[in-house]
């Protein structure tokens, strides 16, 4: 089945301690994009990558690290979490080329920064 | 000014009666728009996409783009309680973004 999977779903820490959201599609998809999701703000992008060992950030990258060493894999990094970053997260892939190819995204991911 | 405008809601329609969920835009190198529907925890699924002027049918759905004035709509005939979410529109200018507005929450009521 053709799919985004993050992990963890759910996700509690404190301040300060570093912390790994994977995302991993089987799609063979070039572009990936991370998005936080928060009410009345909508959809903000805070990092993408085009491909492989190329990524740009976003509209919101501060406090946030990637990295692309493979297609299918684009993890996110919180090196030191504050309570402002307590958000949902979705990540999201589609081919490279298209202007119309739809993103497809994970189910999310809920952290909560204490 | 926002990127992407929409009107939060809730936008409160009777079953079986037709929503209209609008969304203006600030862009006028805008490529390609579209609609994702969005339930409570969940992740954005989409329902259609357009990047011609004019409507585009699948279905219940009917998506109205008019470049000129900067707006993208959507239709949804027969409405049902199932269709009670956030409707959020997003445009493409660049192979790298896809900008979202924050979306209208809509209810269909019994």
């Amino acid at each position: 089945e053709a799919q985004v999977t993050q992990n963890p779903r759910y996700l509690i820490t404190v301040t300060g301690k570093k912390l790994t959201v994977t995302c991993s599609q089987n799609m063979n998809h070039e572009y990936m994009s991370w998005y936080r999701q928060d009410p009345g703000l909508g959809l903000r992008q805070i990092y993408y990558s085009m491909n492989v060992e190329v990524t740009d950030k976003g509209d919101v990258p501060e406090g946030y690290k990637v990295s692309r060493k493979e297609k299918r894999n684009f993890p996110l990094i919180l090196e030191s979490p504050s309570p402002n970053q307590t958000s949902l997260y979705f990540c999201a892939s589609r081919p490279k080329s298209s202007y119309n190819s739809p993103l497809h995204f994970g189910n999310g991911t809920r952290l909560t920064v204490t | 000014q926002k990127e992407v405008e929409q009107n939060s809601g809730p936008l409160s329609v009777p079953e079986g009666a037709i929503a209209s969920l609008n969304c203006t835009y600030s862009d006028r190198g805008s490529q390609s728009f579209f609609w994702y529907r969005q339930y409570s925890g969940k992740s954005p699924e989409l329902i259609m996409f357009i990047y011609s002027n004019g409507d585009k049918e699948d279905g219940r759905f009917t998506a109205q783009l008019n470049k000129a004035s900067q707006y993208v709509s959507l239709l949804i005939r027969d409405s049902q309680p199932s269709d009670s979410a956030t409707y959020l529109c997003a445009w493409t200018g660049t192979a790298s973004k896809l900008t979202f507005g924050t979306g209208t929450r809509l209810q269909v009521t019994l």
